[in-house]
């Protein structure tokens, strides 16, 4: 099994810069995702870490450390459409499962 | 680009009655992935087929049953529902990484929306 923990909500300002935290524990490790949820929407892929360091993909960056068994989401020049649910998933591997666990999810509301 | 279809959309059923759920995964995605989703929670992963035959199963009721067809479409079969089965359902399809890599994204689709009166 495994646990995923995230801040339950966060709130941060119009144009600036969040950092999301993501601490998990996993039997064995195949990869970690982050997703953006609005709410009653589908799930939407951000971003996917396999190896230690950090991706950067637009205005959304996201780290890994494996040994640490932590990640961070990094939302730059935020928008109000930024507003939403951030699940950070690892994938767990372990005893033959391949599947995607979520965590409970940040709700981020940006404000003007 | 094709994306994951799933219908209804939405649902209303009595309690104790049955609903059966339909996905259409993305053409050439191996694997197909259910989660329910409560009001205010995360998605709870419940059952996954790959090239057709069960490959995980997670939190789901014994009520409910799953299976995926030749043409890789996938249905979910509900039972004897209650009233905790109200929530989204969404269907996930991946592929293209090979079976056991970690890279295979998920793609969601819209979801389909159970209420139980």
């Amino acid at each position: 099994g495994q646990n995923i923990d995230q801040p339950t909500e966060m709130t941060a300002t119009e144009g600036a810069i969040v950092q999301i935290n993501c601490t998990y524990q996993t039997s064995g490790f195949n990869g970690l995702f982050w997703y953006q949820q609005h709410a009653g929407e589908a799930p939407t892929f951000l971003s996917y870490n396999v190896l230690d360091g950090l991706e950067e993909k637009g205005r959304f960056s996201s780290f890994l450390s494996r040994s640490k068994g932590y990640s961070y989401l990094l939302l730059k020049e935020l928008q109000m459409k930024d507003s939403a649910s951030y699940l950070c998933a690892p994938r767990d591997s372990g005893a033959g499962s391949y599947q995607l666990t979520f965590g409970k999810g940040t709700k981020l509301s940006v404000i003007p | 680009a094709a994306g994951v279809i799933q219908s209804p959309r939405h649902l209303i059923k009595e309690k104790r009655e049955t609903a059966t759920l339909k996905c259409y995964p993305i053409p050439r995605h191996d694997t197909v992935y259910w989660y329910q989703q409560g009001p205010g929670q995360d998605p709870q992963f419940l059952i996954s087929f790959y090239e057709k035959m069960q490959s995980d199963k997670g939190s789901i009721p014994d009520r409910f049953s799953a299976q995926q067809f030749s043409d890789y479409h996938s249905e979910l079969n509900m039972s004897s529902l209650e009233l905790g089965d109200s929530a989204l359902y969404f269907c996930a399809s991946s592929g293209g990484q090979g079976r056991f890599s970690g890279a295979n994204v998920l793609t969601f689709g819209a979801g389909s929306r159970l209420t139980v009166l």
